[in-house]
């Protein structure tokens, strides 16, 4: 797999404000993922990206991915308390293993 | 619940303590993980199950034996473990050419004293 390097490291804001996180990557992927972790919980899978495809939405979720910058987005729009959390992307490539970065921890601010 | 279970959810054990993680899934997912996450450090990828064979050791130390005895269940069986293997460890599990990400479970909260 493709670990991926989240940016910023960390995100403040406002309850009802869009966040926005970065994603780079260094080589070839089959797809692109982000995944949400709460504090001292298990990771959860939020959405995935094909290296095909530009843009997917999901609910509040907005991902894009552009395979000539090696780069990804992750957009939540309308964000709420429960958004709080670490974001990871992780590049999935011909194997299944999977290796995470060091994430972004958003802080919404109620 | 994630359809990945981990038991049990916290551990204390002493130094000398022989102790096992447990993981179970019924998601029909042939791949089966364990990642170690300690403070202020990225995952860190320990064993990976492809069905129900070991096929990769990210040199992990001997006192950390994995055991996965069909492809619904995985163990990690700890053994004189010490203070610095203090962490939260993560059971996940895939399809093991699928494109669908992975599935975690809620992590074992591990304290070694």
């Amino acid at each position: 797999s493709q670990q991926g390097e989240e940016d910023p490291q960390a995100l403040s804001i406002q309850e009802g404000e869009n966040a926005t996180m970065n994603c780079s990557y260094k080589t070839s992927i089959n797809n692109l993922q982000w995944y949400r972790q709460n504090s001292g919980r298990g990771l959860v899978h939020l959405i995935l990206i094909r290296s095909n495809e530009r843009e997917k939405h999901s609910g509040r979720l907005r991902v894009t991915l552009d395979t000539s910058k090696k780069s990804s987005s992750l957009l939540i729009t309308a964000s709420r308390a429960a958004d709080t959390a670490s974001y990871f992307c992780v590049g999935g490539g011909s194997n299944y293993k999977l290796t995470f970065g060091k994430g972004t921890l958003l802080t919404v601010n109620p | 619940e994630t359809g990945v279970t981990q038991t049990p959810r916290h551990l204390v054990m002493g130094m000398t303590n022989k102790k096992s993680l447990k993981c179970e899934q019924h998601l029909g997912h042939n791949a089966m993980y364990w990642y170690k996450q300690s403070a202020k450090k990225p995952l860190e990828l320990m064993f990976v199950y492809n069905f129900k064979e070991q096929t990769e050791n990210n040199s992990v130390p001997s006192r950390f034996s994995p055991e996965c005895p069909n492809s619904s269940h995985l163990f990690l069986h700890l053994h004189t473990l010490q203070p610095e293997d203090s962490a939260l460890y993560l059971c996940a599990s895939s399809q093991v050419w699928g494109a669908e990400g992975y599935t975690f479970g809620s992590g074992t909260r591990l304290t070694v004293v």
